[in-house]
């Protein structure tokens, strides 16, 4: 089986811009969780999704939002980019049996100029 | 929100050494995690912990929560070359939350 991908896997963007991440979880398995990665914050939880459903959601601001596809394909958006935003964006997913079992896909790196 | 303290930060061990790392919490977890991350790439799911005061295997790896369930540690025993990474626990109560991270160094 083919494992998370996610594109692009580099991206470098302007302050203000915004940026759309996608990730193609493991075949079969429908919920799809993001996540932040930064040297000060650590793996930060941003949000899930579940039969295009946003099942949680972490403490980011608005924005930051993703949506889910029919075929669980999943996307997220940062609008009005800032430096802090620079990061490394995971995408993981799971079976809905056991949902705490998480495959990470290898990441975006966003740099934010 | 809730915090998972990790310890040690990071750990410079000669091949051949056995490895052990700790987390806590101040919440009750039912769930307990271990990741390594790898340089450019994701974390990777090394154990999951689901019985408190259950010793898991996989491999040289070790690990167990506490029968308190705010505590877990993982054992790498007979360390290589390619353990180098960061190690993660992590807690899953509805979505995951990682600790920060043991960062392992290896040296032949």
């Amino acid at each position: 089986k083919a494992g998370v991908t996610q594109t692009p896997r580099y991206l470098i963007k302007t302050r203000g811009q915004q940026v759309t991440l996608s990730c193609s979880p493991i075949s079969g398995h429908r919920s799809v969780s993001w996540y932040q990665q930064t040297p000060g914050q650590g793996l930060q939880f941003l949000f899930e999704y579940f039969s295009e459903t946003q099942r949680n959601k972490g403490n980011f601001p608005g924005r930051f939002s993703g949506r889910q596809f029919s075929n669980s394909r999943s996307e997220m958006n940062v609008s009005t980019l800032e430096l802090g935003d620079s990061a490394l964006y995971l995408c993981a997913s799971s079976l809905v049996g056991s949902l705490y079992e998480q495959y990470f896909g290898p990441g975006t790196r966003l740099t934010v100029t | 929100g809730q915090q998972l303290n990790q310890s040690p930060q990071s750990m410079f061990i000669q091949e051949g050494e056995d490895v052990s790392m700790n987390c806590t919490s101040s919440s009750i977890f039912n769930t307990w995690l271990w990741y390594k991350q790898d340089p450019g790439e994701g974390p990777v799911l090394l154990i999951a912990l689901y019985k408190a005061g259950e010793l898991t295997s996989n491999g040289r790896l070790t690990a167990q929560f506490g029968i308190t369930r705010k505590d877990s540690f993982l054992n790498i025993s007979a360390s290589i070359p390619s353990d180098v990474g960061i190690y993660f626990c992590a807690v899953y109560a509805g979505k995951s939350t990682f600790g920060d991270g043991t960062t392992l160094t290896v040296k032949p």
